[in-house]
């Protein structure tokens, strides 16, 4: 099955600063790579996803890059603020109705 | 649209006892899922429906967790028995199923094992 490795596992950085999580995956069939943010205490959300056909998609401060060849795709926050602060999930699956493997979490830290 | 619902919120059984939490998917939603999340890790898949059959249930402790999803709609999950590594965040999903699409979290049921 799939195998998410995610990095680093917590990330402290001053507001303004940019922040970058990077994640691999094992299964080259995997084509949808979703990110969710997850504040204390609260539900998974949604913030960006990315499939197999694009290396790159950006949404104001936030974007995805992906390397299919290299197996990894990152999380980019630029000018980041207090409320960035949360553990974040990159995840992969190859398929509509195939299981969505998550990373275990980066904690970041965005410090006034 | 109405999101992902999850009873109960918290739940605090001793070891050895049975606990069941319920989801209601989003309305229209083939594919369920089921995550367990211990804290400061993530998700975990536990169990995986597309409709009322079962797609992946390959990290379900089959000894003493079950679930079920009658009629494709909602679904539950049960513990019996419970043991303290069971203490975690159980998180009910759904998604369209249709291509790659987003999958929507509910609050997700907090259980502690005594």
């Amino acid at each position: 099955g799939e195998n998410v490795e995610q990095h680093p596992s917590t990330l402290s950085v001053q507001e303004g600063d940019s922040a970058v999580i990077k994640c691999t995956y094992s299964d080259s069939a995997s084509n949808y790579f979703p990110w969710y943010k997850q504040e204390l205490g609260k539900r998974p959300q949604l913030i960006i996803d990315i499939r197999s056909n694009v290396g790159e998609k950006k949404d104001q401060r936030i974007a995805v890059t992906l390397n299919k060849t290299a197996k990894h795709f990152s999380l980019h926050i630029t000018e980041t603020q207090p409320e960035d602060s949360a553990v974040y999930f990159c995840a992969a699956r190859n398929s509509g109705y195939s299981t969505l493997t998550f990373g275990k979490g980066t904690m970041l830290l965005v410090s006034p | 649209e109405a999101g992902v619902a999850q009873s109960p919120r918290y739940k605090i059984i001793e070891k050895r006892q049975s606990v069941a939490f319920w989801c209601n998917p989003i309305s229209g939603h083939a594919t369920l899922y089921w995550y367990q999340q211990i804290l400061g890790q993530g998700p975990k898949l536990l169990i995986q429906f597309q409709n009322n059959g079962v797609v992946d249930d390959s990290q379900l402790p089959k000894d003493r967790f079950s679930a079920e999803r009658l009629k494709g709609v909602d679904s539950t999950l049960k513990i019996q028995p419970a043991k303290l590594e069971d203490s975690a965040v159980y998180l009910c999903a759904s998604s369209s199923g249709r291509g790659l699409t987003e999958a929507f979290f509910g609050q997700g049921t907090r259980l502690t094992v005594v």
